[in-house]
Parts: C-alpha cells; sequence; structure tokens
C-alpha cells in the first residue's frame, strides 16, 4: 500500500503563474482534505471531500484557489494566479468513512511550492 | 472558534530525560484532542489520540479540561523521539471534521 499519493513533489513558479497539485488517496478512503502549511506553522484545512462533494471549503481562497474531486476518488488543486503568499507545503490527507466515529487522517508527502 | 497553542516551538532534551511538551486549547465544547508526529523525511502520522487512552512509543498524554490542555508525556527520552509534533483538535465526535492544528513543538533528544 503506497499510502497517500502527492505529486509534484516539489514545484517552483513565477507568481501569477497557475499551478495545479495532485492528490491519490488510499483506496477505499470516502473523505479527502486539502491543507496548506505555511513554514512555521501548522497545517490549515483548505477543503473537505465527501465522497465527490466538497462539505467544507470555507476556508478556500476561492478568488484564486480551485479544487474537484471528479468520480470520488483522485483530487486536484489549482492556483491560478499564484502570489508569492501562496509558497508553503500543500497537503493531501484521506480517511474513511465516518460511521459516528473519528477515523484516522492519512497524510501525503506534500507538494512544496516556492513562488518567486 | 477554537484554537491551539504550543507554547514552545523547539525543545531539547537529553536522552533518558523525562519529556513533556506542552499543548492548551481554546474550545467551549468537548473537543477530541491528538498529537501527530513528523519525523525526518517522513510523512505527518496520528501519534496517539485521548479518546483511546494508551500509550504508543512510551508517550502519553492526558486530557485536563480544568486546565483546557493536553499535554504529551514521556519519562525516558530515547534519540529516535526527536521529531516534529503537533498537538490537534476536532470539535466533534461524528466523524471526519476538521483538525485545527498547533505551530507545532520540534523536539531533539541530545545523545
Amino acid at each position: 500500500e503506497a499510502g497517500v499519493v502527492q505529486s509534484p513533489r516539489y514545484k517552483i513558479i513565477e507568481k501569477k503563474q497557475p499551478v495545479a497539485f495532485w492528490c491519490n488517496p488510499i483506496s477505499g478512503h470516502n473523505t479527502l482534505y486539502w491543507y496548506r502549511q505555511n513554514l512555521g506553522q501548522g497545517p490549515e484545512l483548505l477543503i473537505r471531500y465527501e465522497n465527490e462533494e466538497a462539505v467544507d471549503d470555507s476556508q478556500l481562497p476561492k478568488d484564486r484557489f480551485s479544487a474537484e474531486r471528479l468520480k470520488g476518488v483522485d483530487s486536484t488543486l489549482k492556483i491560478q494566479p499564484a502570489e508569492l503568499g501562496d509558497s508553503a507545503v500543500y497537503l493531501c490527507a484521506s480517511s474513511a468513512l465516518a460511521g459516528g466515529h473519528y477515523n484516522e487522517q492519512f497524510f501525503g508527502p506534500g507538494t512544496r511550492l516556492t513562488v518567486l | 472558534a477554537q484554537r491551539v497553542t504550543q507554547p514552545e516551538k523547539l525543545l531539547s532534551v537529553f536522552k533518558g530525560a523525562p519529556v513533556e511538551l506542552k499543548c492548551n486549547y481554546s474550545y467551549s465544547g468537548s473537543p477530541e484532542l491528538f498529537w501527530y508526529v513528523q519525523y525526518s523525511r517522513q510523512r505527518l502520522q496520528l501519534l496517539l489520540r485521548h479518546i483511546s487512552r494508551e500509550s504508543i512509543k512510551g508517550f502519553t498524554a492526558d486530557l485536563n479540561k480544568g486546565e483546557t490542555s493536553f499535554h504529551l508525556k514521556k519519562p525516558f527520552a530515547q534519540e529516535e523521539d526527536s521529531a516534529m509534533y503537533y498537538c490537534a483538535l476536532s470539535v466533534t465526535n461524528f466523524g471526519n471534521e476538521k483538525l485545527t492544528f498547533g505551530t507545532g513543538t520540534r523536539l531533539t533528544i541530545i545523545p
């Protein structure tokens, strides 16, 4: 089991350019999360999916960020256009369906984005 | 809104000495508290959660609602404990809710 897969691992772009991150969750996990981790901070949730539905996107800056999870499996997070302040590590996590109990979130290795 | 505070960004402890990583939270209801750990070049992973009341790798953490704290403790530090530790809070018991993380504490065990 490879765990949560993310690509690319590193990305360097110039400001105003678009960028996209891809995540493949653990097989069978219905819930998918995107977090952003700024330097020296803990991860902060951007969006949470239950299958293909975004059930919490309150922290997603919708003017430049977008996300999708087609078919309820893989997910893509996009930034267009990128700003200097978007430099961070973008983490994807997945967990099994709730069932009334907390289910452990499994994290991917992250994508480190540098905006120049 | 909920908040998690980890007052120490860095903590160095000699091997064999006791370890305590502090975590305080603010939330008016009944939260679930967790400790996540990230070893060098590895992914963020769950270490333990308060409802399990178990010891993982010698670490324990007790939820103190009066002091709104969830400190992580280990009686005898080992070199392999060196890592980044994050305290996190989930506001409901109903499954897949979002986690609110603290800023983390980097623990270094001195040989």
